[in-house]
């Protein structure tokens, strides 16, 4: 989508191995979001971000880090890969939090198998 | 807890039928509420969205949807469905008491035949 970048689309990986998804933004937007999508759970926060190394758990953090070191990069981290994390990981942005803007912007989602 | 809930996960709908998917949420506080569409093989787009004032919001693609602060719900409606509405669609919630975090439903598949 415009302004939101997810890399990798798509990347199979191996369990116990290390894996980093990258968020970049071109809107300057202060907030920052990691979710999982799975079939019957919908999307569930993983991470967020309110500043520049400014970071909070989401509802499903176990096994996820994260780091905001510019404003327009938040990746996120897999220690060590477990076919669980097998999903569809989409990030997300807004301007000033959610309560007065209309909604997030979704990037396309990166697409992890973990085999 | 703190949920948000969606009662019909997959729906299958002719061209021209109604549409009503349900959505039901136990934050308290000041509530802001979402309906997001997927396409299939597309990112999330907002559909719709309430923040204040009139219950009755109005979207895109002649969606609309009524927030009833008593029945905790947020339904979305279209009178008449078309085959391009094929798609999984989700209700979010962002609450004062959870401090603004998007949250979703389970997500409710819609396959329109045409």
């Amino acid at each position: 989508d415009a302004g939101i970048t997810q890399s990798p689309r798509h990347k199979v990986t191996e369990t116990g191995t290390p894996v980093t998804l990258r968020c970049h933004q071109t809107e300057n937007h202060r907030y920052m979001y990691w979710y999982r999508q799975d079939p019957g759970h919908g999307l569930r926060l993983i991470h967020y971000s309110y500043g520049v190394k400014d970071t909070d758990k989401g509802e499903v953090s176990d096994g996820y880090s994260v780091s905001r070191s510019k404003t327009e990069d938040f990746l996120l981290t897999l220690e060590s890969a477990t076919s669980s994390q097998t999903s569809v990981y989409f990030c997300a942005i807004s301007e000033s939090g959610d309560r007065r803007v209309g909604g997030y912007t979704f990037g396309s989602g990166t697409r992890l198998t973990v085999v | 807890a703190q949920s948000v809930s969606q009662h019909n996960h997959h729906v299958i709908l002719s061209e021209a039928a109604s549409l009503e998917l349900g959505c039901n949420y136990s934050y308290g506080g000041t509530v802001n509420l979402f309906w997001y569409v997927q396409y299939p093989g597309q990112h999330l787009q907002l559909l719709l969205k309430y923040f204040s004032g009139d219950p009755l919001v109005k979207g895109i693609k002649g969606f609309e949807a009524e927030f009833i602060k008593s029945k905790f719900s947020f339904n979305l409606r279209k009178p008449s469905v078309q085959w391009s509405d094929t798609a999984e669609y989700f209700c979010a919630v962002t609450s004062s008491s959870n401090t603004g975090k998007l949250i979703f439903g389970q997500g409710t598949t819609l396959q329109v035949k045409p």
